[in-house]
């Protein structure tokens, strides 16, 4: 158990529809950051924040939003979903802000949509 | 800009012999360069780190990678390769400013 927590594991669903992963962060981990890794395009970076505030934004869809809350937990909204969001997203934690000290990840959430 | 390439999607050893995965990095900025490996279904565990301490980077499972500036790689190996070490290997790169950038991947695979 690395301390992250990402839920649900596996969540299948319509185009067109709309969910939300939700991750928390390891204990003390003020950082959190999600990626979207498919087949075609490997890991993506798609959003990170930090004690509550967006830090950096990477290749997220307009469709996407995500969020942290002042528990530290974090939710990734995805909408008007299509086959080609069909991944595994993951959620990593670390201390700081920086790159500097790696992160630790969650087991992820596969996301199928039919 | 950062960015990280990864040499060979696929790589194949037999057990017991040198793994070598080949990682080169391009950074404007002092690199904090890592290794990850991802086992099926599983999230990504953090096999080693460089953070400019020491060039050779000693991880866990017996691997070690050595930071090599003139060459911009961290390669990462391990002197006996063993079946449970089949997996997908990253390689990623930071700085101060925040997030880390990944490569696309070498998937290890060890035959008996």
């Amino acid at each position: 158990d690395s301390g992250v927590t990402q839920t649900p594991k596996h969540l299948i669903t319509a185009t067109g529809q709309r969910v939300t992963l939700r991750c928390s962060p390891r204990s003390g981990d003020l950082s959190v950051y999600w990626y979207q890794q498919s087949l075609d395009q490997g890991l993506q970076f798609l959003i990170q924040y930090y004690n509550g505030e967006e830090r950096a934004k990477g290749n997220i869809l307009e469709r996407f939003s995500a969020q942290q809350f002042p528990d530290l937990h974090s939710e990734l909204n995805l909408s008007s979903l299509e086959l080609g969001d069909s991944a595994l997203y993951f959620c990593a934690s670390s201390r700081k802000a920086a790159g500097t000290d790696g992160y630790t990840f969650g087991s992820g959430t596969r996301l199928t949509v039919v | 800009a950062q960015s990280v390439t990864q040499l060979g999607s696929h790589v194949s050893v037999s057990e017991g012999a040198l793994v070598l995965l080949r990682c080169n990095y391009s950074s404007s900025v002092p690199p904090y360069l890592f290794w990850y490996v991802q086992y099926p279904n599983q999230g990504l565990q953090l096999l080693l780190k460089y953070t400019s301490a020491a060039t050779l980077v000693k991880g866990i499972n017996g691997f070690e990678a050595e930071f090599k500036k003139s060459e911009t790689s961290f390669h990462l190996t391990k002197p006996s390769a063993h079946m449970s070490d089949a997996a997908e290997y990253f390689c990623a790169v930071g700085n101060q400013g925040g997030k880390l950038i990944f490569g696309q991947g070498t998937e290890l695979s060890v035959k008996p």
